[in-house]
């Protein structure tokens, strides 16, 4: 069963707008990474943010993590059509080494 | 400057035949993955290796084999394919700790008839 849930499944916005993703896990966590698949690729890693941590800035990303609410936000700003993909949080849980990946939102942005 | 690269890219076999997914990686890196993604699951870790020689399980090992004898080498073998192994292959490659960053591949798509 996965450890991670993301919400929405599916996103549509025009060009210029704000795009936030969540990301919710069931058992503590290590760290939380975010990726960016586009279709027919691999994964990309976007940004890390480790569980003493609250907000990272990347670029137009912006992470939030709530580890009492189990949660973490992907925020992306001034969209780009560039941005469509498909989004995923990775976890790395407290108890092992590996990490264990959300079922993916899957972002179009439309010009 | 290759990075992870995985042979082939898209293959179609057929029931009961045994298929190996190749994966190189140029960085040295020590920990390798296989994951496989299907619709409605994500992406679920079949094995891992931390070295050379040293290989686990993940969440579905079941019907896969892996072996690790170089570093740079993480082949994937479907011993006796089944329809259910019908899925897009990604290698990952980690240079430390498995927690951190990992680097994918561009995938392999495998249709089992």
């Amino acid at each position: 069963s996965q450890q991670g849930e993301e919400d929405p499944q599916a996103l549509s916005i025009q060009e210029g707008e704000n795009a936030t993703m969540n990301c919710s896990y069931k058992t503590s966590i290590n760290n939380l990474q975010w990726y960016r698949q586009n279709s027919g690729r691999g994964l990309v890693h976007l940004i890390l943010i480790r569980s003493n941590e609250r907000e990272k800035h990347s670029g137009r990303l912006r992470v939030t993590l709530d580890t009492s609410k189990k949660s973490s936000s992907l925020l992306i700003t001034a969209s780009r059509a560039a941005d469509t993909a498909s989004y995923f949080c990775a976890m790395r849980l407290n108890a092992g080494n590996m990490l264990t990946f959300g079922g993916g939102t899957r972002l179009m942005v439309k010009p | 400057d290759a990075g992870i690269t995985q042979s082939p890219r898209y293959k179609i076999t057929e029931t009961g035949r045994q298929v190996t997914l190749m994966c190189h990686q140029t960085w040295s890196h020590s920990y390798m993955f296989w994951y496989r993604q299907d619709l409605g699951h994500g992406l679920r870790l079949i094995y891992y290796s931390a070295a050379a020689d040293i290989t686990d399980k993940g969440e579905v090992p079941d019907g896969y084999v892996v072996s690790r004898s170089k570093t740079e080498n993480f082949p994937l073998t479907l011993e006796s394919a089944t329809r259910s192994q019908t899925s897009v292959y990604f290698c990952a490659s980690s240079p430390s700790l498995p927690r951190e960053t990992q680097y994918f591949g561009p995938g392999t798509r495998l249709l089992v008839l």
